[in-house]
């Protein structure tokens, strides 16, 4: 069965520290692969996306991912973290050949506490 | 440019109620998608909508929901009949295509409260 699976539920980390999280999924086919993020009390907002090619991936805030196919996973970084990274993080997996390709399936989320 | 408004944020109904979300897509996107957040689950998919058309609706129970997007208006998802179960956050995102490479925004989201 298809699943996408974030180990961590809740992550504390000190402001300035590198922060690594983890996702690891299941999928058939060739996955795209999503990260957001949603902090308190606002909609999602995509981090960053894999569809293919240079398996590390740049996305906004100073995030980046790295797809590793021989892992199944999408882990995400970033290597100082500010008190504003403090959300909800949330992996997603896309099917690459689906008529709907919006029909993702989503982690459990991890929530990033960031200590002063 | 106004991103994708959801309202009501927070709706209380009691069980047997209807309850109405309403979804308003940013301008020029014709791509509505409805997902649900239940407690302690992740988000899963309900329904994918084009401008007065469903396009995938495989995630929507087959009873008691329904979802629309009129050629004018919000995006409406309408839960009949509400029970406790239907008590979470339903999240509206919206594109200007289909495509993965065309990013989907989602809204905050409105908490559904069956009492």
């Amino acid at each position: 069965a298809q699943s996408v699976t974030q180990p961590d539920i809740h992550i504390t980390v000190s402001e300035g520290a590198s922060l690594e999280l983890r996702c690891n999924y299941s999928y058939g086919a060739t996955p795209y692969l999503f990260w957001y993020v949603q902090s308190p009390g606002q909609g999602l907002q995509l981090l960053l996306k894999y569809f293919s090619g240079d398996t590390l991936v740049q996305g906004i805030k100073g995030f980046e991912a790295e797809f590793k196919r021989s892992q199944s996973s999408f882990n995400l970084r970033k290597p100082s973290v500010h008190w504003s990274d403090a959300a909800e993080y949330f992996c997603a997996v896309g099917a690459t050949n689906a008529g709907n390709n919006r029909k993702l399936i989503w982690g459990l989320g991890t929530s990033l506490a960031v200590n002063p | 440019n106004a991103g994708v408004m959801q309202n009501p944020r927070h709706l209380v109904r009691r069980r047997g109620q209807e309850a109405r979300l309403r979804c308003s897509p940013m301008k020029g996107h014709s791509h509505v998608y409805w997902y649900r957040q239940l407690p302690e689950e992740g988000l899963k998919f309900m329904v994918y909508l084009q401008k007065e058309n469903i396009i995938d609706e495989s995630g929507m129970p087959k009873e008691r929901f329904s979802a629309e997007f009129p050629k004018e208006g919000p995006s409406i998802l309408r839960i009949q009949q509400v029970v406790r179960g239907d008590s979470a956050a339903y999240f509206c995102a919206s594109s200007p295509g289909q495509g993965m490479n065309t990013e989907a925004f989602f809204g905050q989201g409105t908490r559904l409260t069956v009492v």
